[in-house]
């Protein structure tokens, strides 16, 4: 079955710099990845995500790329801010609704 | 459009019990799928229902079964209950009809504990 990586487990920054989050997959049917941010207390929500057939996608301050030779795809959110400050979890899929999910990056964002 | 709404959000069961939580996905949305999230090993997928058909399951032992019914409404149960079931139970929905997985929402989950 489908085995996801994610690294770092936990990333701390200061406000403004960027981010980064990779995420390496291991089933080369896959086609799905997006990335959830769940904060404290609430249920994961999606931020962004891309298909296979794309190589880079970009939502004001994220962007993921996706390099489907090497396996990997990776999260970038520029200009942090403290309410950026979350759990990050990548996933994979080959369809019907189901994702295999990297273990999550706690981002910790400091003022 | 209401979200997905999960019952019970806490419950506290013993060894050796079983336990049946409920899911009601979004209007419209016809797939439901259950994850378990620990601190661990993060979410992990338990099964997936369309149209009252299991598609997908993951690798979970058989104590974990789940089922949906006419209306899309799922459950999902837990028998003869292990400390390590302990977990939050989320579930997540999607509309499901196309092959390509979309966007899933998630519900707020049941946080079970195992005493």
């Amino acid at each position: 079955g489908e085995n996801v990586e994610q690294h770092p487990s936990t990333l701390s920054v200061q406000e403004g710099d960027s981010a980064v989050i990779k995420c390496t997959y291991s089933d080369s049917a896959s086609n799905y990845f997006p990335w959830y941010k769940q904060e404290l207390g609430k249920r994961p929500q999606l931020i962004i995500d891309i298909r296979s057939n794309v190589g880079e996608k970009k939502d004001q301050r994220i962007a993921v790329t996706l390099n489907k030779t090497a396996k990997h795809f990776s999260l970038h959110i520029t200009e942090t801010q403290p309410e950026d400050s979350a759990v990050y979890f990548c996933a994979a899929s080959g369809g019907y609704s189901t994702l295999t999910f990297g273990k999550g990056t706690m981002l910790l964002v400091s003022p | 459009k209401a979200g997905v709404t999960q019952t019970p959000r806490y419950l506290i069961k013993t060894r050796g019990q079983q336990v049946t939580l409920s899911c009601s996905p979004i209007s419209g949305h016809r797939s439901v799928s259950w994850y378990q999230q620990t601190p661990g090993q993060g979410l992990q997928f338990l099964f997936e229902y369309f149209s009252e058909t299991q598609r997908n399951k993951g690798n979970f032992p058989g104590r974990f079964s789940g089922r949906q019914f006419s209306n899309s409404r799922s459950e999902m149960n837990v028998s003869t209950l292990e400390l390590g079931d302990s977990a939050l139970y989320l579930c997540a929905s999607t509309p499901g009809q196309s092959a390509n997985t979309g966007e899933l929402f998630f519900g707020e989950g049941s946080r079970l504990t195992v005493l």
